[in-house]
């Protein structure tokens, strides 16, 4: 069973439209979550990170934690054509392990 | 700017030739990281240092090979690269106390001929 599973997609969404990324993982101990944005051909760059139950907002980004569920979520609101990336979904396993564990990453496509 | 480097960017090697690839950070983070990224997958890690102290992943190949000779500088040594060691290496960078958020350079592009 992988530890941390996303839906590869691709996922295409409409310019403009909210763009719903989802994630979900194995390890009921785990207590950081990270999204993580990956162009073609580039390295990964850090868009959010969430540790509580909920949501927590940054722009247009909005990352939601759902520990009893298991699933950590990323909604990109006024989607852009700039978004079109692999997004990639970081648990960090147990507190204090310092390492992160990674999902494959759902590639998402912005329609103009 | 604070940032992760990495030298080269591009890197072409022969099957069997050592390659060195480096990274450096003006971070102060305690810890660094190098992953294998393969194209369509997870970056996967092949070993990290939290200061000095050595972390190797269990299956990690002996042909990878890492140096820490100071906080700011880290090595990646490919002993004998083979066709199957062709892929992004990417370097990350985490404070490691309290904050766990991981921070990536540009990546080097290993091609193995």
């Amino acid at each position: 069973q992988k530890e941390v599973e996303q839906n590869s997609g691709p996922l295409s969404v409409p310019e403009g439209a909210i763009a719903s990324l989802n994630c979900t993982y194995s390890d009921r101990g785990s207590q950081s979550f990270f999204w993580y944005r990956q162009y073609s051909g580039k390295s990964p760059e850090l868009i959010m990170s969430i540790y509580s139950n909920g949501d927590k907002e940054d722009g247009r980004f909005t990352a939601q934690l759902n520990k009893a569920s298991q699933y950590v979520s990323l909604l990109i609101r006024d989607s852009q054509p700039s978004d079109s990336a692999t997004y990639l979904c970081a648990v960090e396993p147990n507190f204090g392990n310092e390492k992160l564990t990674f999902g494959t990453g759902t590639r998402l496509t912005i329609i103009p | 700017d604070a940032m992760v480097i990495q030298n080269p960017r591009y890197q072409v090697t022969q099957f069997g030739k050592p390659v060195t690839l480096s990274c450096s950070q003006t971070l102060n983070h305690n810890v660094m990281y190098w992953y294998q990224q393969k194209s369509s997958q997870a970056p996967k890690l092949l070993f990290h240092y939290y200061d000095k102290d050595f972390n190797n992943e269990a299956d990690t190949p002996d042909n990878f090979q890492s140096r820490r000779p100071n906080t700011s500088f880290c090595f990646l040594d490919i002993r004998s690269p083979g066709l199957g060691d062709a892929a992004m290496y990417l370097c990350a960078t985490s404070r490691g106390t309290g904050s766990y958020e991981q921070y990536f350079g540009p990546g080097t592009r290993l091609t193995v001929t």
